[in-house]
């Protein structure tokens, strides 16, 4: 059975740190993986997809990594902003199984200080 | 504009009654889903649709029924017989049936069982 961890569970960095989220899986045949925001009480906004074949994917200050081999995935954020607090999700694609089912982590609940 | 509607935004239903959350995309995607949050909980599973008129249970489908009448459409209905209904209710979708395309979310809906 696929589980997704996301430590540490909840971070706070003052404005303008660089900071990196971090998600381990523990079975590595996965599809793909994807970086989703989620701000409270709303839904989730993409924001990098991984496939299994790539190592790293970019998006402005947000740099996501793969290492699928040692089952762990990180989410660097440059030059952090107070707009950038939000509960951040990770979530791996399986092979096994029903191949479309996303699994989930917990999330890391992010908080930058002005 | 195009995206993921969800209605309505905020639920409450006493024990005993079924209620149905929408969930309307105008993506023109093939594949849509529904996910159960609960607080400090990652996303899981509860039906998903590749095609019209076809839905697979997830891992949490117990409680639930679904419809796939419509392409742009996928109701979810919580009935008596799921013991703890209250959540945040999320649906997805994505393009075509290839299990590497990325899931869009709606903005959710939270129900609450009085």
């Amino acid at each position: 059975k696929q589980e997704v961890t996301q430590i540490p569970a909840a971070l706070s960095v003052p404005e303008g740190e660089n900071l990196v989220l971090n998600c381990s899986f523990t079975d590595s045949a996965i599809y793909n993986l994807q970086w989703f925001r989620q701000d409270p009480g709303k839904g989730l906004t993409s924001l990098l997809l991984i496939q299994s074949s790539q190592r790293e994917q970019t998006s402005g200050r947000l740099n996501a990594s793969l290492d699928k081999s040692s089952g762990r995935s990180t989410l660097y954020i440059a030059a952090s902003q107070p707009g950038d607090s939000a509960t951040y999700l990770c979530a791996v694609r399986r092979v096994r199984g029903s191949a479309r089912q996303l699994t989930f982590g917990s999330g890391t609940q992010l908080t930058v200080l002005p | 504009d195009g995206g993921i509607t969800q209605s309505p935004k905020y639920l409450f239903r006493k024990e005993g009654q079924n209620v149905t959350l929408s969930c309307e995309q105008n993506l023109n995607h093939d594949a849509m889903y529904w996910y159960r949050q609960d607080p400090g909980q990652g996303l899981r599973l509860i039906y998903y649709s590749q095609i019209v008129n076809d839905f697979q249970k997830g891992d949490i489908a117990e409680g639930y029924s679904v419809s796939r009448e419509k392409k742009e459409s996928f109701p979810l209905t919580v009935t008596s017989a799921q013991k703890n209904p209250t959540a945040f209710y999320l649906c997805a979708s994505s393009i075509g049936r290839e299990v590497y395309n990325e899931q869009f979310f709606g903005p959710g809906t939270r129900l609450t069982v009085l």
